[in-house]
């Protein structure tokens, strides 16, 4: 059964800060891997989407990488803004034509002024 | 296009009263998923559709959760009777290749 964690659950880090969240999933038999934002009482927004042939992927100041065979994904955030306070998820989806996402548990950033 | 549109925003239901969740996909995808979210158990996966098919319900947590599709445009997650562990946010998303796009949920409060 796949499952996948993030770590940590939470952070706390001052502005202009460079960091990175983790992702690890225990079934390397991936089909893509996608990052997901998401603000309070809100939606999620897709940030990046990486296929499981590709091993990163960046926009703006973001930069997603994706090594399957450790099972882990990194999203890195240059130069954080307190704008960029809101929950991460990464979710891995399944191969087999099941299509369906497996979701993290999330890592609550917050970026102090 | 508008995204994924979710109705109500907001629910707040008597236990045992029947909850019906709508969702509007976005035009042209094919594929169709529910999710809820709880602070205990994070986004769970309940069902998906393809091509308005049922494919996997295997997240449906009881009977009393039941989900339809009757076009390429709508889709209903129906709960009766609701309990108050329904309480949750409910998601529905939409995808279409590789990329999956999600509504602003559906925040089901059952008192």
């Amino acid at each position: 059964k796949q499952e996948v964690t993030q770590i940590p659950a939470a952070l706390s880090v001052p502005e202009g800060e460079n960091l990175v969240l983790n992702c690890s999933f225990t079934d390397s038999a991936i089909y893509n891997l996608q990052w997901f934002r998401q603000d309070p009482g809100k939606g999620l927004t897709s940030l990046l989407l990486i296929q499981s042939s590709q091993r990163e992927q960046t926009s703006g100041r973001l930069n997603a990488s994706l090594d399957k065979s450790s099972g882990r994904s990194t999203l890195y955030i240059a130069a954080s803004q307190p704008g960029d306070s809101a929950t991460y998820l990464c979710a891995v989806s399944l191969t087999s034509g099941t299509y369906k996402y497996i979701f993290g548990t999330g890592t609550r950033l917050k970026v102090l002024a | 296009d508008a995204g994924v549109i979710q109705s109500p925003r907001h629910e707040v239901t008597e236990m045992g009263q029947e909850v019906t969740l709508r969702c509007k996909p976005i035009s042209g995808h094919d594929y169709l998923f529910w999710y809820r979210q709880t602070m205990m158990r994070g986004l769970e996966l309940l069902i998906y559709f393809n091509n308005n098919v049922p494919i996997d319900d295997s997240g449906m947590p009881e009977d009393r959760f039941s989900a339809k599709m009757p076009n390429a445009s709508f889709s209903t997650l129906k709960i009766q009777p609701s309990e108050p562990r329904d309480s949750a946010v409910y998601f529905c998303a939409s995808r279409q290749g590789t990329e999956a796009f999600f509504g602003q949920g559906t925040r089901l409060t059952v008192v």
